[in-house]
């Protein structure tokens, strides 16, 4: 299987920050990178598949980039309701293993 | 696209269960449907996928010979199965349809399966 490793695995920032996730692919998985966002009770909502491609009707203050095995997730000018649990997943090969996982809090 | 599963299941060790995502909105047969479990206070993880075309299967390795997955296109219903649940096995279970590329699109709202004696 492909192991998914981000970090860190927890940041606070605040309203109007940027922040960047990173996401680390045991081997190299092209572009076939998805990032969700999973708040408390809810299910998880796909933001960017094929790394840098946004959901529609997703904002675009949230940019996802990189290739081969190193990505990255960039939230521009942070809002209330991005406070959230990211995880990135790998489409290259099954099983599309997941990351840990990102908790997002309000510094 | 709606995915909706069906509710909270309480059981006892042993015991079977068969839970639903009946899917609506789009042609059944263009994409599989995932299952992803998540435990308590924990991360998602990816279990396998179906084909409702010709109920081919995929499943990861941590979670095949414990789980069943199959579809019934009559009713665009997908089915997540155990003969023997056990303790570990409490966790929300996700449905959602995934897209040829890897990603799931469309999610269902989760069924919670509680096993406890």
């Amino acid at each position: 299987d492909i192991q998914m490793t981000q970090s860190p695995s927890s940041l606070s920032a605040s309203v109007g920050d940027r922040v960047t996730f990173t996401c680390r692919a045991s081997q190299s998985i092209s572009s076939y990178l998805n990032w969700y966002q999973q708040k408390p009770g809810e299910a998880p909502k796909l933001l960017i598949y094929a790394a840098s491609t946004l959901q529609s009707g997703d904002p675009s203050r949230f940019r996802g980039s990189g290739s081969g095995t190193d990505f990255t997730l960039t939230i521009n000018s942070l809002q209330p309701e991005d406070f959230a649990t990211y995880y990135c997943q790998q489409g290259y090969s099954t099983p599309h293993t997941f990351g840990q996982g990102t908790k997002l809090e309000i510094k | 696209v709606q995915l909706v599963q069906s509710g909270a299941e309480v059981k006892m060790p042993g015991e079977s269960l068969k839970i639903a995502c009946k899917v609506s909105g789009y042609s059944l047969n263009s994409f599989w449907i995932g299952w992803v479990r998540q435990m308590p206070g924990q991360g998602l993880e990816w279990m396998g996928i179906v084909y409702p075309g010709d109920s081919k299967v995929t499943y990861s390795p941590s979670f095949q010979g414990q789980v069943t997955l199959s579809v019934d296109r009559s009713t665009s219903t997908a089915f997540l199965q155990w003969s023997s649940l056990k303790a570990s096995d409490t966790a929300m279970y996700y449905c959602a349809r995934h897209a040829v590329v890897g990603y799931f699109d469309y999610w269902g709202q989760g069924t919670r399966v509680t096993v406890s004696s």
